[in-house]
């Protein structure tokens, strides 16, 4: 099957620093990636749509200046958290779907990350 | 938007005995409804999917069931045991439209006692 791997899997900050997650696509080529948020014991929220090459799409309440989501190839996808702060801290978790014109791209499967857990000091 | 919406939170069961979870969706274009499962700290996996093609779906103790009328879909495992135990969501898509956004439910904590 196809393989989303995540990185890093988990790390502490300093309140006010930025943070990196890299989500990428490792026998596959993806088209759109989606990024999730998920606070303990409660489900996946999610907080943005990135297609490769252009602008992401962010879902309501979520603010795009503070997570800055970068799409630059079909293989990656970048979730930066500016100026983290304690209510930042969560799990947050990747997932992708092929590009058009495969067997699998509409079939709807989306394929998870591993998920990186964030604590903010 | 789409709006799922998932039954019970909770649920404890006796092994063997059976688990019935139920989502309802609001958006009657959503055509594919996938079930994860996700153990603590783990990413979601998925279990079995259904298109809205279909009514009904099995997979060994695992069935999926699916009501496009009443916009609603039931997840069914069989002979439960207790590394069934999780945290059990649905989901809701449509595919064709160009994204594959995926609305969770809020989840079901499943328990089966031994």
């Amino acid at each position: 099957g196809a393989v989303v791997s995540q990185h890093p899997s988990w790390v502490i900050c300093k309140s006010g620093t930025s943070v990196k997650i890299e989500c990428r696509s490792l026998d596959f080529q993806a088209t759109t990636m989606f990024w999730y948020r998920q606070f303990p014991k409660q489900s996946l929220m999610l907080m943005a749509t990135s297609n490769e090459g252009s602008k992401a799409t962010y879902e309501q309440g979520v603010e795009k200046d503070k997570f800055l989501i970068n799409h630059a190839s079909l293989t990656l996808s970048t979730l930066t958290v500016t100026s983290a702060h304690p209510e930042d801290s969560s799990f947050y978790i990747c997932s992708a779907r092929e590009v058009f014109g495969s067997g699998r791209a509409n079939t709807g499967e989306l394929f998870f990350g591993e998920g990186s857990r964030l604590t903010v000091l | 938007g789409e709006n799922v919406e998932q039954h019970p939170s909770t649920l404890s069961v006796q092994e063997g005995d059976s688990a019935v979870i139920k989502c309802t969706y609001s958006d009657s274009a959503s055509n594919y409804f996938p079930w994860y499962k996700q153990e603590l700290g783990k990413r979601p996996q998925l279990i079995i999917d259904i298109r809205s093609n279909v009514g009904e779906k099995k997979d060994q103790r695992i069935a999926v069931t699916l009501n496009k009328t009443a916009k609603h879909f039931s997840l069914h495992i069989t002979e439960t045991q207790p590394e069934d135990s999780a945290v059990y969501f649905c989901a809701a898509s449509n595919p064709p439209r160009g994204y594959n956004k995926l609305i969770f439910g809020a989840g079901t904590r499943l328990a089966v006692h031994p």
